[in-house]
């Protein structure tokens, strides 16, 4: 079945450090991918998609390629700050249309300092 | 601006107790789903609905059970909560159809203890 591996957290990184977050994922066919980020106290949100090889998602600062020879969707800032402290879910969607479920990584915590 | 709304936001239980999570949105979603957040094993799917009077099982339905009368609820039930049921739970929509970009909307979640 589908399933997606992402790095272990925590990952603690000085504000304005470069932030590499690695997810890779095993499905059949083509899914699309997502990037998700839940603030401390609330529910996720969608930070960046990406539907096809190639496509590069972005958002926010943060970019993620789907990259299909490595079958991996790696997320990346330049510069973070401390507002990106955050748990950073990187997910796929098998199919379309009202079939598609959303398969979730396990989570990777950042945390930012000064 | 409400979006997804669950309740209550927490709940604690003793063994064997019943309960309702509700959930509500007023996006006219016709996917509707929840899921539960444990520690180290990310977020797993209970149940979903593509549309009122369809549902369906996930990942890990035992101990739950759902209905879907409107398109704007889905609310969850536990029967007989076990510990092992202690955790977070989200519920989420999502359009269909032509206008489906795959993207899940989110409500707060709703932590639950079993004791």
């Amino acid at each position: 079945g589908d399933s997606v591996t992402q790095m272990e957290g925590p990952v603690t990184l000085s504000e304005e450090a470069f932030l590499t977050i690695n997810c890779t994922y095993t499905a059949t066919g083509y899914p699309s991918l997502f990037w998700y980020v839940q603030y401390p106290g609330e529910g996720l949100q969608l930070l960046l998609k990406a539907t096809k090889a190639d496509d590069k998602g972005s958002n926010k600062g943060f970019e993620a390629t789907y990259r299909k020879e490595t079958t991996s969707f790696h997320l990346e800032k330049g510069s973070v700050q401390v507002s990106d402290s955050a748990v950073y879910f990187c997910a796929l969607s098998g199919l379309t249309g009202t079939a598609s479920k959303l398969t979730f990584g396990t989570g990777t915590r950042l945390q930012v300092t000064l | 601006n409400a979006g997804v709304t669950q309740t209550p936001k927490f709940q604690v239980l003793k063994t064997g107790q019943s309960m309702t999570l509700q959930c509500a949105q007023d996006m006219n979603h016709e996917y509707m789903s929840w899921y539960r957040q444990d520690p180290g094993m990310g977020l797993r799917l209970i149940h979903y609905s593509v549309g009122a009077g369809i549902t369906d099982q996930g990942e890990v339905p035992n101990g739950y059970n759902v209905s879907r009368s409107t398109t704007e609820d889905f609310p969850l039930r536990l029967l007989s909560a076990a510990p092992s049921q202690t955790s977070v739970y989200f519920c989420a929509s999502k359009l269909t159809g032509g206008a489906n970009t795959g993207e899940l909307f989110f409500g707060e979640g709703s932590r639950l203890t079993v004791l």
